[in-house]
């Protein structure tokens, strides 16, 4: 079953502005984790953000986690055409050290020019 | 640095027929796994390796679905015999088998089954 809940499934917003997408899950993990999939290609990883970190920026890309809630956000900021893709977030198991991954179902994003 | 390669991209054959997709990882990583996408299922993990050891095959569907890690630069995913149902994107992806390790990924191979 998958574990992590992408919200919204589909966003459409106008270059430069900036793209919230957020993430439920439901056990306890080791560390959350943001992909990106452009269409016809494998995911690529965007950002990790450990259990016992709150927020984590990479460039253009702020994510915050909040165990107590389960929850995760992706920004985007200052979005250009070139981040129209899909997102979804991973979560590794906190029972496990195995590195496995459960993805969720993923948030299409489209920035029109 | 090569990235995870798999073979073929494409692959479209006819029901019954057995299927092979390839995978090498990225050199050095320990960790592999596949996965296959569906707009219907999303990305499901069908089974992953350490150290060329399978060590959770749970999302197999069926026993025509077979994995195998001959050693830490080649791995098989093979289908027999191949049904309609199948036809979705087939993922690999490596890793360092640590904590807090990100996946790598390949290209996929599209396959479609008739």
């Amino acid at each position: 079953s998958q574990q992590g809940e992408e919200d919204p499934q589909a966003l459409s917003i106008q270059e430069g502005e900036n793209a919230t997408m957020n993430c439920s899950y439901k056990t306890s993990i080791n560390n959350l984790q943001w992909y990106r999939q452009n269409s016809g290609r494998g995911l690529v990883h965007l950002i990790l953000i450990r259990s016992n970190e709150r927020e984590k920026h990479s460039g253009r890309l702020r994510v915050t986690l909040d165990t107590s809630k389960k929850s995760s956000s992706l920004l985007i900021t200052a979005s250009r055409a070139a981040d129209t893709a899909s997102y979804f977030c991973a979560t590794e198991d906190g029972s496990s050290n195995t590195g496995k991954l459960i993805f969720g179902q993923g948030t299409t994003l489209q920035v029109k020019p | 640095d090569a990235g995870v390669i798999q073979s073929p991209r494409h692959e479209v054959t006819e029901m019954g027929q057995e299927v092979t997709l390839r995978c090498k990882p990225i050199s050095g990583h320990n960790s592999l796994f596949w996965y296959r996408q569906t707009m219907m299922r999303g990305l499901e993990l069908l089974i992953y390796f350490n150290n060329n050891v399978p060590i959770d095959d749970s999302g197999m569907p069926e026993d025509r679905f077979s994995a195998k890690m001959p050693n830490a630069s080649f791995s098989t995913l093979k289908i027999q015999p191949s049904e309609p149902r199948d036809s979705a994107v087939y993922f690999c992806a490596s890793s360092l088998h640590r904590e807090s390790q990100p996946q790598h990924f390949g290209d996929g191979t599209r396959l479609s089954i008739l």
